[in-house]
């Protein structure tokens, strides 16, 4: 079936420093792959999406490039604020109304 | 900025209760998702509707758990009967084609 795998639970890094959390996936079909972010006590809100193979999408500093060869799309950013502290959520759509989300990622910038 | 509505930001029950919860979706989206968010942040579906009609659901939502999109009403999710596993955030999404999702604030639910 269709799934997403987000390896990193927790992410903590210093501020300035880059980061890139993974996303892979497993899907039969022709996907869209989306980032959301949610922040404490907020609603997700969507970051980045892709269908298209090796393109660099990019919003507000992250980037991500989806590779169907590897099937990952994995979300960088080349310098963390501490605003960027915040729950990341990588989410797969097969087609048919049908979302799959990973498991999400911390990350935790500190000063 | 997403402009999908939920009510209640925050709903307390007692096991055994009900609990219901509205969302109305971003102007134009005829597809809505709810979710539910446990305490390890994870994603749960529950149920997605284009415009009025169920497109899929989980067993369990046919169980305790019942929704609706009515035409030109707010959409809804209720739980018949509240049990203290059912403390979560319950999300709601509206799309476009069922794919990019809006997200409102959710409903965080605790059922003592």
């Amino acid at each position: 079936g269709d799934s997403v795998t987000q390896t990193e639970g927790l992410v903590t890094l210093t501020k300035g420093l880059p980061v890139m959390l993974n996303c892979t996936y497993q899907t039969t079909y022709s996907p869209f792959l989306f980032w959301y972010v949610q922040h404490l006590n907020e609603a997700p809100k969507l970051l980045l999406k892709s269908s298209t193979d090796n393109k660099r999408t990019e919003h507000q500093g992250f980037y991500a490039t989806l590779h169907k060869s590897s099937s990952s799309f994995h979300l960088q950013k080349s310098s963390v604020q501490l605003s960027d502290s915040a729950l990341y959520f990588c989410a797969l759509s097969p087609g048919g109304y049908k979302v799959v989300f990973g498991s999400g990622t911390r990350l935790l910038v500190s000063p | 900025n997403s402009k999908v509505i939920q009510t209640p930001r925050y709903l307390v029950k007692g096991q055994g209760q009900k609990a219901k919860m509205r969302c109305i979706p971003e102007k134009g989206h005829p597809v809505v998702f709810w979710y539910q968010q446990n305490k390890n942040n994870e994603f749960k579906f529950l149920i997605n509707f284009q415009n009025q009609e169920v497109l899929q659901q989980i067993d369990m939502t046919e169980k305790r758990f019942s929704a609706e999109c009515p035409s030109n009403s707010p959409c809804s999710l209720e739980i018949q009967s509240s049990e203290a596993g059912d403390s979560a955030l319950y999300l709601c999404a509206s799309s476009l084609r069922g794919d990019e999702q809006y997200f409102g604030p959710g409903t965080r639910l605790t059922v003592l």
